[in-house]
């Protein structure tokens, strides 16, 4: 059974719009969420991090939000640019641990 | 930010051959690394974790015997793909954790033959 679900395989945005993509975990036990960004056939690149004690945070054009009730994160991409287009993992787990990764969401920015 | 470096990027060789993927943190000293498998269009798949100077643990499913892991070093660990087959072939990725955050390297792409 997943732990971390990203329930959008695929994401289509006009650029300049605003890209949301979702995460919901089930281990209620998890303190520490990410999202990493990947192109193909190159590793993952880290984006930011949010830490259970907090609801949000950004960072530059990057905004995640934690719903700790709702089991849920989101990444906010504002304004969206082509560059942008990628394959976006979340990742949650506890600090000092490893992480669990979702499948992956891959964003398309549309010029 | 923190750089992670693999080598080679990527590698081509035969069946039954053994193959070397190094991995290392360039400016920070890392005690656990960790070794990920992706599949095309699926997720990364953790294969296993390696702590500075003790064995890996390896997650269900993957063959310690077949996928050998050493971290000889706080800035090194290899994984050995010993008696390579063609279902072997994928992109293997490394990270090492600093504090509370992993940095992941650039991945290697195996073709078996």
């Amino acid at each position: 059974d997943q732990q971390v679900k990203q329930n959008s395989p695929s994401l289509s945005v006009q650029e300049g719009r605003i890209s949301i993509l979702n995460c919901d975990y089930t281990n209620s036990m998890f303190d520490y969420f990410l999202w990493y960004k990947k192109y193909p056939a190159e590793g993952p690149t880290f984006l930011i991090s949010i830490s259970s004690i907090k609801d949000k945070n950004e960072d530059g054009r990057f905004t995640v939000f934690l719903n700790k009730s709702a089991k849920h994160l989101s990444l906010h991409i504002v304004p969206s640019q082509p560059g942008d287009s990628a394959v976006y993992f979340c990742a949650a787990g506890n600090y000092g641990q490893n992480f669990v990764f979702g499948p992956g969401t891959r964003l398309s920015v549309l010029p | 930010g923190a750089v992670v470096s693999q080598h080679p990027s990527r590698v081509i060789c035969k069946s039954g051959t053994s193959v070397k993927i190094e991995c290392r943190s360039l400016d920070f000293q890392a005690t656990t690394m960790f070794w990920y498998r992706q599949f095309p269009k699926q997720s990364l798949m953790l294969m296993a974790t390696s702590n500075e100077g003790s064995k890996a643990t390896y997650e269900q499913g993957v063959e310690k015997d077949k996928f050998l892991i050493n971290h000889a070093s706080l800035t090194l660990s290899t994984l050995t793909v010993t008696s390579a087959h063609p279902e072997d072939s994928s992109f293997y990725i490394c990270s090492a954790r600093k504090v509370d955050e992993q940095y992941f390297g650039p991945g290697t792409r195996l073709t078996v033959t």
